[in-house]
């Protein structure tokens, strides 16, 4: 069955560096486009990048470029989010999610890990 | 614009329809997909395509398209379905996906 588990979440000062991980198991990792999403609390769900399966393309919100960083490592099924220059506003749980690929769609996600930034 | 509204909360009796509506200029143009989250919980992808349903999701949940507005229908609404759900939606080229903002579904 189709896992995603992140990790690395925790409390960071603001302006510091973060480097999340999502560990991918139960299907072929290198075909299939993934992405991150997050979810400040008490908010809605909030895209931020994705990485296609050959890593050659990486997309981002407006509110993450610049500053966060996609990449994945298919050797060692794992996805990874850097997370720079971080802010408060960046407070929320992260998600990484997989793209179908049948359709433009997420259909499986992680249970999320919850980064703090305060001082 | 690339927004998609939803109507902040939604309220229904038990066993009656909920339909929550999703509308955005993309759409026309544009499938849409719908995640029913739970608290604490990750979302899980209810409907697609629209109106396409995965494996293992209730035949009570349905959609529909009408434009630039999609609606997801959850018909004989159970006090299980009390829920935030959201539509995705991305730009064609998978360079941008955007979120609406959600819609809290209040089983009465």
């Amino acid at each position: 069955q189709v896992q995603l588990v992140e990790s690395g979440g925790g409390v960071v000062q603001p302006g510091r560096s973060l480097r999340l991980s999502c560990a991918a198991s139960g299907f072929t990792f290198r075909t299939y486009a993934m992405h991150w999403v997050r979810q400040a609390p008490g908010k809605g769900l909030e895209w931020l990048t994705t990485i296609w399966f050959n890593g050659n393309n990486k997309f981002y919100a407006d509110s993450v470029k610049g500053r966060f960083t996609i990449s994945r490592d298919d050797s060692k099924d794992t996805l990874y989010l850097q997370m720079d220059s971080l802010r408060a506003e960046d407070t929320a749980v992260y998600f990484c999610a997989r793209e179908s690929l049948e359709e433009e769609l997420i259909d499986y996600w992680g249970q999320g890990t919850l980064v703090t930034v305060s001082s | 614009s690339d927004e998609l509204t939803q109507p902040p909360s939604v309220s229904v009796s038990p066993g009656q329809t909920a339909r929550i509506t999703c509308s955005g200029d993309k759409l026309s143009t544009r499938y849409a997909s719908w995640y029913q989250q739970k608290p604490g919980q990750a979302p899980v992808l209810v409907i697609y395509k629209d109106g396409e349903r995965p494996s293992g999701i209730p035949e009570r949940f349905s959609g529909s398209n009408s434009g630039t507005t999609v609606t997801l229908i959850i018909s004989g609404v159970q006090a299980e379905d009390e829920a935030d759900y959201y539509c995705l939606s991305s730009d064609g080229s998978g360079s941008l996906w955007v979120f609406g903002g959600g819609t809290k579904l209040t089983v009465l």
